[in-house]
């Protein structure tokens, strides 16, 4: 069965402080693919990024950067220099490629900058 | 607009009251998802349609809840007998295929009293 866990549940940071966020996954596929998404305020998930299990590659783009790493079942996600528009839920989610269609979602971690 | 869009956002209920929730995909997109959640937790899968063909249920659907894609176009949610315990949000979600990342609607907000 799949799993996602943020053991994070809520952060709180100054404006301009790097953040990470932590997300390990459980799953018996070889083939899976993950995900970030944010939910602001306004409550509408948001896609932020997809990776496939046979990419293990950093990501960059602006200030959010994500590490993958297979041996430690873990993609993490950084936001440096942090603003307070950042502020949000953040989930990360897993989709096995045997279950098509279904992504399971962690629980999610709160993240507060403040001014 | 060509998001993903959802009616009503809000929905008050007595228990026992059957609800209808109506999901409008972004239109290319024929994978749509519903999901629910509640406070403090991540979206829950509840069921899943590539064009007008239910492919897979959660054991969280139970039989007071149904949903269809009668055309591959929308799709309703409906619950019957609500109970308090079905107030959440639900979510509903598309995609142009079955492992690409999920747009989501705003919600519906249901509240059974």
């Amino acid at each position: 069965a799949q799993k996602v866990t943020q053991a994070q549940t809520e952060i709180s940071v100054v404006e301009k402080e790097d953040v990470t966020l932590d997300c390990v996954y459980e799953t018996r596929d070889t083939t899976y693919y993950l995900f970030w998404y944010k939910q602001p305020p306004s409550g509408e998930l948001v896609f932020l990024i997809r990776r496939n299990s046979f990419d293990e590659q950093n990501e960059i783009s602006g200030r959010y950067s994500w590490n993958f790493q297979k041996s430690t079942s873990s993609f993490n996600f950084t936001i440096t220099a942090s603003q307070v528009v950042d502020s949000a839920v953040y989930f990360c989610a897993l989709s096995e490629h045997t279950n098509a269609g279904k992504s399971t979602f962690g629980d999610g971690t709160t993240l507060t900058v403040k001014p | 607009d060509t998001g993903v869009s959802q009616d009503p956002r809000h929905k008050i209920t007595k228990r026992g009251q059957n609800v209808t929730f109506r999901c409008d995909p972004i239109s290319e997109h024929n994978r749509l998802y519903w999901y629910r959640q509640t406070l403090g937790q991540g979206p829950e899968f509840l069921t899943y349609f590539q064009n007008e063909a239910q492919l897979e249920k959660s054991r969280l659907l139970s039989d007071r809840f149904s949903a269809e894609r009668p055309k591959g176009s929308f799709s309703t949610l409906e619950i019957q007998r609500t109970e308090q315990g079905d107030s959440a949000m639900y979510l509903c979600a598309s995609s142009p295929t079955g492992l690409g990342e999920q747009f989501f609607g705003p919600g519906t907000r249901l509240t059974v009293l």
